[in-house]
């Protein structure tokens, strides 16, 4: 079946490391995303990438660096400098910037 | 900061029509509504947009009134499994031309037995 999968559903990482987490999409999607959802708030946008080998800031991107080299992937790597890293990460991907979004089951980040 | 204004939380009868209302008076002319719903602990699921005709899918009916001030998604028979939070979303497009939604708290829609 089509979709976005996030791996992997639950990861710690201790104060001080770096994590990437992973999105693949098999939708042919041209456009991938990254949000921030913490506990009770809505979602947050940190990257976005509107093709391969091109991607843009969010609102939040400081502390995170993302790379397009391949359609189907964008990961998301969260680096010792973001402060607060623990939240519930989610992938979304659209068939381009004006189409509506898909998400994955998101990534469950906590600090040791 | 989102753009719409929702009841924060609603309770419905298994089998009822679900009516979630959603006020945007500050909508521009070219912004869509779009509705998605989360489920406890998983990703948003995209349920339908549009931007002045009413709107009907496999899932639901979104009705946007006149003055595109308001609008309103309706599940025809709710069942237990519609229980999440429905958030309504005006299309913002940012400085850097993206496709960003900007989520609110949305509503948190129980459906009762």
């Amino acid at each position: 079946d089509g979709g976005i999968t996030q791996s992997p559903k639950y990861l710690f990482r201790k104060e001080g490391q770096n994590v990437t987490l992973s999105c693949e999409q098999n939708l042919n999607h041209d456009a991938m995303y990254w949000y921030r959802q913490d506990p009770g708030q809505g979602l947050r946008l940190i990257y976005y990438s509107q093709i391969v080998n091109d991607f843009q800031k969010g609102d939040i991107a400081e502390g995170y660096s993302v790379s397009r080299e391949k359609k189907e992937s964008f990961p998301l790597t969260v680096t010792s400098a973001q402060k607060n890293p623990t939240a519930f990460y989610l992938c979304a991907s659209s068939l381009n910037l004006n189409q509506p979004q898909h998400f994955g089951d998101g990534t469950r980040l906590s600090i040791l | 900061d989102a753009k719409t204004t929702q009841p924060t939380s609603m309770d419905c009868a298994e089998g009822r029509a679900a009516n979630l209302p959603c006020n945007h008076s500050t909508i521009s002319g070219n912004e869509y509504v779009y509705w998605y719903r989360q489920i406890h602990s998983q990703g948003p699921q995209y349920i339908i947009h549009g931007l002045k005709n009413n709107e009907t899918n496999e899932m639901a009916s979104l009705i946007i009134t006149e003055d595109r001030k308001s609008s309103t998604l309706i599940l025809p028979h709710a069942t237990l499994r519609d229980t999440a939070v429905y958030y309504c979303i005006v299309r913002v497009v940012s400085q850097g031309g993206s496709e960003k939604l900007v989520f609110g708290k949305g509503t948190k829609l129980t459906v009762n037995p």
